[in-house]
């Protein structure tokens, strides 16, 4: 079976830009969640979606947003790029929303602000 | 606010050895905790969940401690390989409904031939 996937997998952009993000959850799940992670630092949590609903954001500007689509696959999308965007975001996705549902994580996308 | 601590420092080690990763966290009381491997350029892959009622939970040559207490995890590794080189992330999950994971920086772990 197939992974997460996502992409693109690496994004140049420069300042004031916007970007979308893709993501393709592991058949049958139904929640995916959105994180970003800067060079020497863990995943930080921008969202997560179930069943086409939010149901957790992170501490990210309203600049990120992002939605869930009727086959569960999801798109991250910043608006007015900032330097400090320049992250890998990773995409995960799980079975149900919430408990201790293992995250299965994608290999995310690299973007890189000029 | 919420802190996750994980040693900055790389972990050296020869093959052979065990390897133990320490999580403290602070200003938090987690139901669950879940351990992550994550490879260069790659995602993290899930690795063990412990619950706050539980002390230890094994799998294979993995095995993980939570002591809420001192508010600290353990992370051991026993008869190490230079195939699990990587770094180690945990992530305590906070209760507030969607039990989101919060992850630390995580610690590399070296494991020499």
């Amino acid at each position: 079976d197939a992974g997460v996937t996502q992409s693109p997998t690496h994004l140049i952009k420069t300042r004031g830009q916007h970007v979308t993000l893709r993501c393709s959850p592991i058949s049958g799940h139904k929640s995916v969640s959105w994180y970003q992670q800067v060079l020497g630092q863990g995943p930080q949590f921008i969202f997560q979606y179930y069943e086409k609903e939010e149901r957790g954001r992170g501490n990210f500007p309203d600049r990120f947003s992002a939605r869930q689509f009727p086959n569960y696959s999801s798109e991250l999308n910043v608006n007015a790029l900032l330097l400090g965007d320049s992250a890998l975001y990773l995409c995960a996705s799980s079975l149900q929303s919430g408990h201790n549902q293992p995250q299965h994580f994608g290999d995310g996308t690299r973007l890189s602000i000029l | 606010s919420q802190k996750i601590e994980q040693n900055s420092e790389a972990l050296n080690i020869q093959e052979g050895k065990t390897a133990t990763l320490t999580c403290n966290y602070t200003n938090y009381s987690p139901a669950y905790l879940q351990w992550y491997r994550q490879d260069p350029g790659r995602g993290p892959v899930f690795l063990l969940l412990i619950r706050e009622n539980e002390k230890e939970k094994r799998k294979e040559r993995l095995k993980v401690t939570f002591d809420t207490t001192l508010k600290q995890s353990l992370f051991h590794i026993t008869a190490s390989q230079p195939a699990d080189s990587a770094t180690y992330l945990c992530a305590p999950l906070s209760s507030g409904g969607s039990y989101i994971p919060t992850f630390g920086r995580g610690t590399s772990l070296i494991v020499h031939p």
